[in-house]
């Protein structure tokens, strides 16, 4: 079946480092790739979301781009601040399948 | 704010106890959706629900029931409670069917239980 696997955290940076955490997916066609971002205390909110390959998805400074070759789904931010401190989440759902798959999560902390 | 309402925040109940949660959906939004959130199985689809009808199923035990009522709320009823249903629970809605669409999620209901 369809199945995310996110890198382990909990994942610590200083304010203005570099960010990746890294998304693989396993998946038969073409399934649509999402980051959510869930902030201390609240719901998950989509970050961003691509739905073929090389497409590359992209908000509040953050990017991921959709991999087939790799089946990744990796996402960057050049600059992190405290503010990005948040759980993130890697999904995929596919065409003609109403479940959508999630990660178990990456916690980030940003140090100031 | 999503714009979607779940009621209660917190939830705390003995083993072998009903509870009910509540979900609202965000104004116009169709389908609604309940994940259940614990540490060791991450986030999990339980049921979907689009204009009234049960639309996709996922992990959701026989101990569990879901509807959605005319007016387009939700509720997720959870029997015969275990120690390891403790968990927080997401409710979460779209404007379609799909799940591929966009999701607006609840900030969700903690279930402790004792």
């Amino acid at each position: 079946g369809n199945s995310v696997t996110q890198m382990e955290g909990p994942v610590t940076l200083s304010e203005e480092a570099f960010l990746t955490i890294n998304c693989t997916y396993t998946a038969t066609g073409y399934p649509s790739l999402f980051w959510y971002v869930q902030y201390p205390g609240e719901g998950l909110q989509l970050l961003l979301k691509a739905t073929k390959a090389d497409d590359k998805g992209s908000n509040k400074g953050f990017e991921a781009t959709y991999r087939k070759e790799t089946t990744s789904f990796h996402l960057e931010k050049g600059s992190v601040q405290v503010s990005d401190s948040a759980v993130y989440f890697c999904a995929l759902t596919q065409g003609g399948s109403e479940k959508l798959v999630f990660g178990k999560g990456t916690k980030l902390t940003v140090n100031p | 704010d999503s714009g979607v309402t779940q009621t209660p925040k917190h939830l705390i109940t003995a083993t072998g106890q009903r509870v009910t949660l509540r979900c609202s959906p965000r104004s116009g939004d169709l389908s609604v959706y309940w994940y259940q959130q614990s540490l060791d199985q991450g986030l999990q689809f339980l049921i979907q629900y689009y204009n009234g009808e049960e639309r996709a199923k996922g992990n959701i035990l026989e101990r569990f029931s879901a509807q959605q009522f005319p007016d387009l709320h939700s509720e997720l009823n959870l029997s015969s409670l275990e120690l390891g249903d403790s968990a927080l629970y997401f409710c979460a809605s779209s404007v379609a069917r799909a799940q591929g669409e966009k999701l607006f999620f609840g900030s969700g209901t903690q279930l402790s239980v004792l």
